[in-house]
């Protein structure tokens, strides 16, 4: 089975600009996170999907993003008028009802590493 | 606010020995722990978990130990192979949250 899958791996973008980053987890996770990782630094949580509930966007560092999940499928996280702090590696991750565990790990995708010039 | 370190940013070991990662957690609500491997260009593979309940687990060449009176969580990888050069996090859980440090790289000499 595959796994988690991002796109575009990379991007660049002027500054000013909207971006779009895609995350497609695994089939029948419905647990869905968004972390974000500078260079040489840890995760940072951004938002968190479970299934139909409200999402969690209380790690989400301004108004400029956002986040959208159809079901328990496909997620966008969007980000409006990017600036050079926005530079990172954005990743998602995906795992079963009941989130973190051996019995049901956190699967994470490759990222999307982002460059704002 | 709460957050979780490590002690040291890098590590350089010589293939064949042993390597002790240690992390240092500060929020005592936590009860449930994760280490993670990330290889450059890749997101991050769950190694091993341990909960609050314990203190000390094992898995095929990696052990992790918690001690909860200093709020300390270490990684030990027995005889260290070129493979296992990486960054290193570990990670807490409260709730449906994990919170990472910065991580520990690990070099493995030949």
């Amino acid at each position: 089975g595959a796994g988690v899958s991002q796109s575009p791996s990379n991007k660049v973008t002027e500054k000013g600009k909207d971006v779009e980053l895609r995350c497609d987890p695994i089939s029948g996770h419905t647990a869905l996170y968004w972390y974000r990782q500078r260079l040489g630094q840890g995760l940072e949580f951004l938002i968190y999907f479970q299934g139909n509930s409200a999402p969690d966007k209380s790690g989400l560092p301004s108004d400029r993003f956002s986040a959208e999940r159809t079901g328990e499928s496909v997620s966008t996280l969007t980000i409006q008028r990017t600036q050079q702090e926005d530079s990172a590696v954005y990743l998602c991750a995906s795992s079963q009802p009941g989130g973190q565990g051996s019995n049901s790990p956190l699967h994470f995708g490759n990222g999307t590493r982002l460059t704002v010039t | 606010g709460e957050s979780v370190g490590l002690h040291l940013p890098t590590l350089s070991v010589q293939e064949g020995d042993n390597s002790i990662i240690n992390c240092a957690y500060s929020n005592s609500a936590s009860d449930y722990f994760i280490w993670y491997k990330q290889e450059s260009g890749k997101g991050p593979q769950f190694i091993i978990d341990i909960r609050s309940n314990m203190d000390k687990r094992q898995g095929q060449r990696v052990t992790v130990l918690l001690n909860k009176t200093v709020k300390h969580l270490s990684l030990q990888i027995a005889a260290t192979q070129p493979g296992d050069s990486a960054v290193y996090f570990c990670a807490e859980i409260a709730f449906y949250k994990l919170s990472f440090g910065a991580g520990t790289t690990v070099t493995v000499r030949a």
